[in-house]
């Protein structure tokens, strides 16, 4: 069956820090890829996705890119801030299955001033 | 465009209790799905809908039931509330038109639900 692992957590960056959340799946036939974030006492929102292979996303400076050789999708970003601090979720979706989302544990990340 | 609402926020329950917790979209999606979320544990599926009138289990449906009469509601039941059913629980809808790229399930902000 489908399976996606994030790296542990948490995470703690300094502000501007480098933040890289690794992410590796397992699917049969060609899944979408996701990253969500969960502000504290909010609900799940999609902060980028790729649907095929070698597809970048991006959204508010934050970046992953679609490794169908490596079977990845590992979450980046240049210079975190304080309002960045939640928690992240990477999912696939697979098509073949009434695309129903398969997500990683999510990983918490704290940034400081 | 309110999206995906969900009702109530909170709700603390005895064990053997019954409720039900409603979702709604806006957006005319085909799909609905009910997660629960639990620490350490990321989102587990409990039932999802492809469409009105049609209802089908996920990963953890036991001791659930669910409901979609009309294609904006989804409706998650709990007949006898049990403490392990104590989560967060949240809903989501998608468009099933997969080859345009609109498999994204947009969330509502979730129902607390405590059971003692």
């Amino acid at each position: 069956g489908n399976s996606v692992t994030q790296m542990e957590g948490p995470v703690t960056l300094s502000e501007e820090a480098f933040l890289t959340i690794n992410c590796t799946y397992t699917a049969t036939g060609y899944p979408s890829l996701f990253w969500y974030v969960q502000y504290p006492g909010e609900g799940l929102q999609l902060l980028l996705k790729a649907t095929k292979a070698d597809d970048k996303g991006s959204n508010k400076g934050f970046e992953a890119t679609y490794r169908k050789e490596t079977t990845s999708f590992h979450l980046e970003k240049g210079s975190v801030q304080v309002s960045d601090s939640a928690v992240y979720f990477c999912a696939l979706s697979d098509p073949g299955a009434n695309s129903k989302l398969t997500f990683g544990k999510g990983i918490t990340l704290s940034v400081r001033p | 465009n309110a999206g995906v609402t969900q009702t109530p926020k909170f709700r603390v329950l005895k064990t053997g209790q019954s409720m039900t917790l409603l979702c709604a979209q806006d957006m005319n999606h085909e799909y609905m799905y009910w997660y629960r979320q639990d620490p350490g544990m990321g989102l587990r599926l409990i039932h999802y809908s492809v469409g009105e009138g049609t209802t089908a289990k996920g990963e953890v449906p036991d001791g659930y039931n669910v409901s979609r009469l009309k294609k904006q509601n989804f409706l998650l039941g709990l007949e006898s509330a049990a403490p392990s059913q104590t989560s967060v629980y949240f809903c989501a809808s998608s468009n099933q038109a997969r080859g345009l790229g609109e498999d994204t399930q947009y969330f509502g902000p979730g129902t607390r639900l405590t059971v003692l």
